[in-house]
């Protein structure tokens, strides 16, 4: 079981907008601004999207932003294409001594 | 520009120990801040971080899996070792190891991933 939990699967038609949430607790989301989101398509490596919960590395579309409420960390894609579709998973920092939890990951269609 | 690789046995019997290699190059792992981290991923689920070695010999491992596994760094070589005792089957996964610019921050450079398999 994953420490930060995302839904299974999201779906959107081309052009739209997806939100896709990540809930944790007090101890990691809830705590620091140190929210992470990897896209993966299937046999490659993740890709980091957002970084410090709403930064875009370069070269990453402007498409793709991040936002946090309380426990929950959120990845909005507008515009949706057809290269989206992918599974994302979101990352946080949860101090010095567990560092690092992930969340299950969540399956991206674009109908 | 950064790029890591995993190198290491793609077969494991079960109980034995896995020693994976992490050689890097583009960055120093004697600056300041930096770190490797490694993370699994069995076929068709979930990415699960494993451990982290930062640039002063700082280590942070996964509290469901320290028991088995040790990070080591050999800063001349530009590589970063991860070994895992006592293998199982469920143990199968693509291994990756990845940059991290500080502590806290992302992991910005992946590995293309090594898979292993443990199976008699």
């Amino acid at each position: 079981q994953s420490a930060l939990t995302q839904p299974a699967s999201v779906s959107g038609s081309p052009g739209q907008s997806i939100t896709i949430s990540c809930t944790g607790t007090s101890s990691d989301v809830g705590s620091y601004n140190l929210v992470s989101w990897y896209q993966q398509h299937p046999g490659k490596a993740p890709k980091l999207m957002i970084y410090e919960g709403s930064k875009r590395p370069s070269g990453v579309s402007n498409r793709f932003s991040g936002s946090k409420s309380g426990n929950t960390a959120s990845l909005t894609i507008s515009g949706l294409q057809a290269e989206d579709e992918a599974d994302y998973y979101c990352c946080s920092y949860a101090g010095s001594s567990t560092d690092v939890v992930f969340g299950g990951g969540t399956k991206l269609t674009v109908l | 520009q950064i790029t890591l690789k995993e190198s290491g046995p793609t077969l494991v019997k079960p109980t034995q120990t896995l020693t994976l290699t992490c050689t890097f190059s583009g960055f120093s792992l004697s600056t300041s801040g930096v770190g490797v981290g490694w993370i699994r991923q069995p076929p068709g689920k979930a990415l699960e971080w494993l451990a982290l070695i930062y640039w002063d010999d700082d280590k942070r491992y996964s509290p469901s899996l320290k028991s088995r596994l040790t990070i080591t760094k050999d800063t001349s070589k530009n590589q970063v070792v991860l070994t895992m005792t006592n293998m199982d089957p469920v143990d199968t996964a693509t291994y990756y190891c990845a940059h991290r610019p500080r502590r806290g921050y992302a992991f910005d450079i992946w590995g293309q991933g090594t898979m292993v398999t443990v199976s008699s």
